[in-house]
């Protein structure tokens, strides 16, 4: 059981805009940053978007980050094929002296 | 070019030793914080351990705590984790991967090597 929630599936069609939610409590996203991975398994996972709104340089504007409370959205535009991958938030949890990520997200490009 | 690069998986019976190393390069390694994470089959990517710049701050999660110690070595630009007492439940795929800063909290973890893979079964 992880410490963030996540939906454990998503879907879209190719164009279109998907959101997955990650929920949390006051000691982790309520006080820290939130990261937003991808990883396609067999690969090393990739940083999308962390604190607020930031990407690391290649990656597209497509994907966003969102945190209101202890809540967390990660928002991705123009769904690619490409885009099917699992998506997992983490964050720092103040309570745990831990990174506690979520249980991940399968995203399927229908 | 920025890179981590893990070494040092393997297969090894329950209870018994590794020692995974990671060679770090094209960064100023003495000024991040440095994680390892692993993704064991079939499920989720799971935090293992961090260590701040100066080795100063160590955080473990609770399972490995008492059985795994990393440690890093400035001079060499390499991160380390000795893992003792193995199980089969630690069997994954270790990544060696980077903060953005020297503080995890205000962090994402940007660069992540290619990882090496940790086998435990007798």
């Amino acid at each position: 059981q992880s410490v963030l929630t996540q939906p454990p599936s998503a879907s879209g069609t190719p164009g279109q805009r998907v959101a997955i939610s990650c929920s949390g409590g006051s000691s982790n996203i309520g006080s820290n940053i939130v990261s937003w991975y991808q990883h396609i398994p067999g690969t090393a996972p990739k940083l999308l978007v962390y604190g607020e709104n930031q990407r690391p340089s290649g990656v597209p504007d497509r994907f966003s980050g969102s945190k209101s409370g202890t809540s967390a959205s990660l928002g991705i535009s123009g769904l690619q094929s490409e885009d099917e991958a699992d998506y997992y938030c983490a964050a720092w949890d103040d309570s745990l002296y831990s990174r506690v990520f979520g249980g991940g997200t399968k995203l399927a490009v229908l | 070019e920025v890179q981590l690069v893990e070494s040092g998986g393997g297969l090894v019976k329950p209870g018994g030793s590794l020692r995974l190393s990671c060679a770090a390069s094209g960064f100023t390694f003495s000024s991040h914080t440095i994680n390892w994470v692993r993704h064991a089959p079939g499920k989720g990517l799971e935090w293992v351990s961090s260590i701040n710049s100066d080795g100063g701050y160590i955080y473990y999660r609770e399972s490995v705590g008492g059985r795994f110690t990393i440690s890093r070595d400035n001079a060499k630009n390499s991160l380390y984790l000795e893992m003792n007492s193995l199980r089969a439940e630690d069997t994954a795929v270790y990544y060696c991967v980077r903060d953005t800063t020297n503080v995890a909290r205000r962090s994402g973890m940007d660069v992540w090597g290619p990882g090496t893979t940790v086998i435990v079964s007798s």
